[in-house]
């Protein structure tokens, strides 16, 4: 089966910098590839998602990339704020399979500090 | 649209009691179904997924079980709780074109 690393498990920045979380995963077959964003107590929730039909995909202050060839894919969060702070995933699954099946990496507990 | 209830958010429950939480989905049909569990601080961990009715398959062997009585529906039980078993229980479908989507999650304190 599919097998996603993350990291780093920790990022601490200051307000204003930005914030960058890697994955690396190790299907050739995977072609779909989330982000979700975990707030302390809550559910995880979709923030951006990337095919592996394109190469970068941005959504105001964050952005993912994604290498096929190297089979890794990448988070940006731009000009962080401290609401940024959470736990995010990334996952690696095959858009359209019976299963459908997310495979999550151990996710990354990002800090923003004032 | 679609939607997603998990019920309910927290319980407390004694060890070797037993256990039942229900998720439910709306607005799509024959949805592929999936329970996870996260202790704290800890990653998601898949438990029971399914793709229909009465067919549920198991990642980890546990102290737990699932079924899926009707289409939208997905249980996860135990006969007896253990110690371990405490943490936040997620349910979760997936549209077969995108990502899950989360309920709103169980927090389990067995004591």
């Amino acid at each position: 089966g599919e097998n996603v690393e993350q990291h780093p498990s920790t990022l601490s920045v200051q307000e204003g910098d930005s914030a960058v979380i890697k994955c690396t995963y190790s299907d050739s077959a995977s072609n779909y590839f989330p982000w979700y964003k975990q707030e302390l107590g809550k559910r995880p929730q979709l923030i951006i998602d990337i095919r592996s039909n394109v190469g970068e995909k941005k959504d105001q202050r964050i952005a993912v990339t994604l290498n096929k060839t190297a089979k890794h894919f990448s988070l940006h969060i731009t000009e962080t704020q401290p609401e940024d702070s959470a736990v995010y995933f990334c996952a690696a699954s095959t858009r359209g399979s019976t299963l459908g099946r997310l495979y999550f990496g151990r996710g990354t507990q990002l800090t923003v500090w004032p | 649209s679609q939607t997603i209830h998990q019920w309910p958010a927290t319980l407390v429950q004694p060890v070797g009691s037993p256990l039942s939480l229900e998720c439910t989905v709306e607005g799509t049909s024959n949805p592929n179904l999936y329970w996870y569990r996260q202790a704290a601080g800890r990653g998601l961990q898949l438990l029971f997924y399914s793709v229909g009715i009465g067919q549920i398959s198991s990642e980890v062997p546990q102290n737990l079980s699932a079924s899926r009585p009707q289409d939208r529906q997905f249980i996860l039980s135990s006969k007896k709780l253990l110690l371990s078993d405490s943490g936040f229980y997620l349910c979760a479908w997936r549209d077969r074109d995108y990502g899950y989507t989360f309920g709103s999650g169980t927090r389990l304190t067995v004591v």
